[in-house]
């Protein structure tokens, strides 16, 4: 079956790096998403990797590790602003996204 | 970048009334758009594939009659709640997909149903 682990909850503290890690286990695979979600809001898009290695836009970084079945979503100098929920949806042989529940993110001053 | 507009936002109907909800890319063209459910503090449940044209594709255990979806141009598709029930009170949200490149989906702002 197709499934998605990431940490139900995590805190960090304003200024730091967090790390959100996911694996995940799907029917074929193309390329990995993660989108950042505020409460009662539409997830946005963050992220996009389909080959291995390290992405990075500006606070935002992504990793995958495709024959680990492996990604991260690393975030820098956070802000008050960063807290969200974090999803990571891997895209299947189908090009349909797989959702796992997220990673709720609180931001502590 | 490309913009997915939603409407209505926010909604509280009847038990037995039926609601429409709306999606439409702004800026560019969706052959596909995505219709979701999210209960609070889950995860996105994909209810539904749309393509221009043809009948919808519908996510198994997702009752076909019940959530009525239109996609009659590029720009627009149209989720209608038909005799909505408290229990289909949740977040949907409708995204559109950019196509080439890497299939990145753009999400409408989500409308959140209240059934009373």
């Amino acid at each position: 079956g197709q499934n998605i682990d990431q940490p139900t909850e995590m805190t960090a503290t304003e200024g730091a790096i967090v790390q959100i890690n996911c694996t995940y286990q799907t029917s074929g695979f193309n390329g990995l998403f993660w989108y950042q979600q505020h409460a009662g809001e539409a997830p946005t898009f963050l992220s996009y990797n389909v080959l291995d290695g390290l992405e990075e836009k500006g606070r935002f970084s992504s990793f995958l590790s495709r024959s680990k079945g492996y990604s991260y979503l690393l975030l820098k100098e956070l802000q008050m602003k960063d807290s969200a929920s974090y999803l990571c949806a891997p895209m299947d042989s189908n090009y349909q996204l797989i959702w796992g529940a997220g990673t709720k993110l609180i931001i502590k001053p | 970048g490309a913009v997915v507009s939603q409407h209505p936002s926010w909604v509280i109907c009847k038990s037995g009334t039926s609601v429409k909800i709306e999606c439409r890319s702004l800026d560019f063209q969706a052959t596909t758009m995505f219709w979701y459910r999210q209960f609070p503090k889950q995860s996105l449940m994909l209810m539904a594939t749309s393509n221009e044209g043809s009948k919808a594709t519908y996510e198994q255990g997702v009752e076909k009659d019940k959530f009525l979806i239109n996609h009659a141009s590029l720009t627009l598709s149209t989720l209608t709640v038909t005799s909505a029930h408290p229990e289909d009170s949740s977040f949907y949200i409708c995204s559109a997909r950019l196509a080439g490149g890497n299939e990145k989906l753009f999400f409408g702002s989500g409308t959140q149903l209240s059934v009373l």
